[in-house]
């Protein structure tokens, strides 16, 4: 079955970009979309966009004018970008998939903790 | 945005008993509502979709129903597994939206 793998750094300084990338094993990555999501003691779960296979994105405007999703259909890869980080983006940041026109997510990764930090 | 609110924050339950968890949206969702459960460090997983549907592999003990603005968790007869945090989630507005949970405990 389908599963994902979130990787990137756990510990970035405040004001820098956070790069994360999803790997998306046991299927293609053609034919759905593609979310992150995040999940802070705060804030509790928000659901920060998503990419369609296609290269098109929708984004949370909260989240808008510092959050890039991109995807690399040749690696079965989809990435998020997100800058001028601050102590609030400390979270645990989840991928998942998501069929067209389902309102579902899933399957999710395990999510990977990313702390703001100097 | 569309705020769900989730409630009781906290269900103390019986092993064997019923469970009924409550989801409510500020405005219409339609049926675009799905429900997740959470253990302690793991990922939310998908219970139901589309307000009723059961994802698969998930047990007929769990239940969804509602439409519009008001939703409905059931877990029939708990299992000792079932004790977790519950989360919807509407798919009908920009943004996408979470409740704040509710968790579930061991009475």
């Amino acid at each position: 079955q389908v599963q994902l793998q979130e990787s990137g750094p756990g510990l970035v300084k405040p004001s820098e970009t956070l790069s994360l990338t999803c790997t998306v094993s046991g299927g293609s990555i053609s034919s759905y979309y593609w979310t992150w999501i995040r999940q802070s003691p705060g804030k509790g779960l928000e659901w920060i966009g998503y990419i369609h296979y296609s290269g098109s994105t929708n984004y949370n405007p909260s989240l808008k004018s510092r959050v890039t999703i991109s995807v690399d259909t040749s690696n079965n890869q989809f990435s998020l970008k997100m800058s001028s980080l601050t102590a609030a983006d400390t979270a645990v940041y989840y991928c998942a998939r998501h069929p067209p026109g389902s309102p579902r997510f899933d399957p999710w990764g395990q999510g990977t903790l990313v702390t703001v930090s100097s | 945005e569309t705020v769900m609110t989730q409630s009781p924050a906290t269900l103390s339950v019986s092993p064997g008993e019923r469970a009924t968890l409550s989801c409510r949206a500020a405005q219409s969702v339609s049926s675009n509502l799905a429900w997740y459960q959470q253990k302690p460090g793991q990922a939310p997983r998908l219970l139901i979709y589309s307000a009723s549907t059961r994802a698969t592999g998930i047990p007929a003990r769990f239940g969804g129903s509602g439409s519009g603005t008001d939703f409905t968790l059931t877990i029939s007869s708990l299992q000792s597994e079932d004790f977790a945090v519950y989360y919807c989630q509407q798919f009908n507005n920009w943004p996408y939206t979470f409740g704040q949970g509710t968790k579930l405990e061991i009475k």
